[in-house]
């Protein structure tokens, strides 16, 4: 069963720095991955998916990595902005991508 | 042009009643599902249908009954609500399975009240 574990819960910076969030899952068998960001009373928004062939996926100041054999992914923020304060959840595509299994998610709070 | 568009946005109703959520999507995905998020934040899924057709109900009451329609259309049926109903639940919609990946789209979520 897979299990997909964020680390830390919640994170609290002040802007400009640099960051990693960190996500791990229990079966390397999967779809692909994808991070997301949610902002309070809100939906998610996609920030970016890695496919399982995949090492990792940049946007813009982001950065995703992807290491199946070890189960890990990391989402890294460069220069990080009050604007970037939010949720942000790792989520694991399994079965063909029909199941997703998502983190418990990081709160960040980046401070101005 | 709202990719998943879910109503109602908030849903406040009496333990016992029956409700509805109706979810659509424009993006042509063949796939959809319904996710419940807690009063924790935790994601976790329900229901995800393939052209219509039901492939994962993950252990859900089958007080919920979840109706597609069309490909387009994923809509959420709850008999009999009770206290711990309340929550937060996000359509989504994809196109896995077709050598090119699709993120998961979402909707804005409708957060159910039930006293």
């Amino acid at each position: 069963k897979q299990e997909v574990t964020q680390i830390p819960a919640a994170l609290s910076v002040p802007e400009g720095e640099n960051l990693v969030l960190n996500c791990s899952f229990t079966d390397s068998a999967i779809y692909n991955l994808q991070w997301f960001r949610q902002d309070p009373g809100k939906g998610l928004t996609s920030l970016l998916l890695i496919q399982s062939s995949q090492r990792e996926q940049t946007s813009g100041r982001l950065n995703a990595s992807l290491d199946k054999s070890s189960g890990r992914s990391t989402l890294y923020i460069a220069a990080s902005q009050p604007g970037d304060s939010a949720t942000y959840l790792c989520a694991v595509h399994n079965t063909g991508g029909f199941k997703t299994i998502f983190g418990a998610g990081t709160r960040l709070f980046v401070k101005a | 042009d709202t990719a998943v568009s879910q109503t109602p946005k908030y849903l406040v109703t009496q333990m016992g009643n029956d409700k509805s959520i109706k979810c659509e999507q424009n993006l042509g995905h063949d796939t959809m599902y319904w996710y419940k998020q807690d009063s924790k934040k935790f994601l976790k899924i329900m229901f995800s249908y393939n052209n219509k057709e039901l492939i994962i109900n993950e252990t859900v009451p089958n007080r919920f009954s979840p109706k597609s329609p069309d490909k387009a259309h994923l809509n959420l049926h709850i008999n009999s609500l009770e206290l711990g109903d309340s929550a937060v639940y996000f359509c989504a919609s994809s196109q896995p399975g077709t050598g090119v990946n699709s993120p998961l789209h979402f909707g804005n979520g409708t957060r159910l009240t039930v006293t």
